[in-house]
């Protein structure tokens, strides 16, 4: 079946702009996870989704970024006012409600801000 | 201090070779244990889960050591195919929560 999937998959923006990032997670996959990967670093943890609902957000790193699951499904990450450090791979990954130890990644949009 | 260490080297191994990788992390409280393989450019994909009775899948074996904190990973009769990124990772109560990532251990393996 289909996998987790990404949009876009690169986006170039300049500094001060507005992004969002999309992810479209297995289907039938409640949790849903944003981790963001600079180079030469495995994941950082921002937020886990439980349906709907941010369930932990312990990772956002400051109020410029914000992300959003309205129907529980396809989920929307926001960044505000991007900044050069915020470039990196953000990487989106959902697990099976009768698996939660096993998450699937989608293939990551590499945000690179000028 | 940080949660997952490893060594990032690069482990430079002839094919055939065996190789091991070792991490630590500092969680006490972590439930649940993983080896992730990321090959270039390309998102993290689960290799193995990692339990304390050891578990070998192929030529991968896997073991925990909880009184040490510590988390290994095996690889025999080393394929050209094996080179890539692997990622140790922890995860907290429930397993539904985020994962806690090394840096991950480069791995080429040379014809």
């Amino acid at each position: 079946g289909a996998g987790v999937s990404q949009t876009p998959s690169n986006k170039v923006t300049e500094k001060g702009k507005y992004v969002e990032l999309r992810c479209d997670p297995i289907s039938g996959h409640t949790a849903l996870y944003w981790y963001r990967q600079s180079l030469g670093q495995g994941p950082e943890f921002l937020i886990y989704f439980q349906g709907t609902g941010a369930a932990d957000d312990s990772g956002l790193p400051n109020d410029r970024f914000f992300a959003v699951r309205p129907e529980g499904s396809v989920s929307t990450l926001k960044i505000q006012r991007t900044e050069r450090g915020d470039s990196a791979v953000y990487l989106c990954a959902s697990s099976d409600p009768g698996r939660t130890d096993t998450q699937y990644f989608g293939p990551g949009t590499r945000l690179t801000v000028l | 201090r940080k949660e997952v260490e490893q060594d990032p080297g690069p482990f430079n191994v002839p094919e055939g070779a065996t190789v091991a990788f070792n991490c630590t992390y500092s969680n006490s409280a972590s439930q649940s244990f993983f080896w992730y393989r990321q090959d270039c450019r390309k998102e993290p994909k689960l290799l193995m889960s990692v339990y304390s009775s050891g578990n070998e899948d192929g030529r991968f074996t896997a073991q925990l050591n909880r009184a040490s904190q510590y988390i290994s990973l095996l690889i025999r009769d080393s394929k050209l195919s094996d080179s890539a990124t692997y990622l140790c990772v922890v995860g907290g109560g429930g397993g539904a929560d985020g994962l806690t990532f090394g840096k991950g251990t480069h791995l080429i393996i040379q014809p």
